[in-house]
């Protein structure tokens, strides 16, 4: 079955990036998008953008542009969302997401001097 | 962009009760790709409709999606101890893809 593996909880300062990974399993790696979702604490879900793993292209939210990176390695059927700069209202969890049903378990990254 | 607005915020109901959700979008939603999911505390959402009213695998026929255009509905006929809960509407047809969430409805019990 359609699995989608997030790597643990992270805590980070201010200023600094962090880097959340996505191992999918049970299907063909580079024939659908992936997308990163976030939530913050008691908010909604939020779209950050999608990657290719098939050619790699990329295409973010525009509140993102600048400070994500969106990243695969096909040969592990994994891909990465490193976001920098990091501030405190970036603390949430972050989903990836093969539209529509499957979604990761979620990675905490919170922010925090 | 397009942008979904859900209604109402918080919608207090009894189990036995139909519940009415709502989702409307600021321009047409291409090709009906609109979903729907539910989310719990500390759960990831759990997709309930996609292409507005097809029913996901194993999700119980009290649910039903509808609508087209800008206007769209999730009804629940009765809902369930278990139904309780933030439901979140999505629409995906852009090209290229962008998805867009609703704000949320939470079906509280009453």
């Amino acid at each position: 079955q359609v699995q989608l593996v997030q790597s643990g909880a992270e805590v980070k300062k201010p200023g600094a990036s962090v880097k959340v990974s996505c191992k999918a399993s049970g299907y063909s790696f580079s024939g659908y998008y992936l997308h990163w979702v976030r939530q913050a604490p008691g908010q909604g879900l939020e779209w950050m953008g999608w990657i290719n793993p098939n050619s790699g292209d990329t295409n973010y939210a525009q509140r993102f542009q600048g400070r994500v990176t969106m990243t695969r390695d096909t040969s592990i059927s994994t891909a990465y969302m490193e976001l920098s700069s990091l501030r405190s209202d970036d603390t949430a969890v972050y989903f990836c997401v093969r539209v529509e049903n499957n979604w990761g378990q979620g990675t905490l990254v919170s922010v925090s001097s | 962009e397009i942008v979904l607005t859900q209604s109402p915020g918080t919608l207090s109901l009894s189990p036995g009760e139909r519940a009415t959700l709502s989702c409307r979008a600021s321009q047409s939603v291409r090709s009906s790709y609109l979903a729907w999911y539910q989310q719990k505390p500390g759960q990831a959402p759990r997709l309930l409709i996609y292409r507005t009213s097809s029913r996901a695998t194993g999700i119980p026929d009290r649910f039903s999606g509808s609508g087209s255009g800008t206007d769209f509905t999730l009804t629940i006929s009765r809902l369930e101890p278990e139904d309780f809960a933030v439901y979140y509407c999505l629409q995906y047809g852009t090209s290229p893809p962008r998805l867009t969430f609703g704000g949320g409805t939470k079906v509280e019990i009453k």
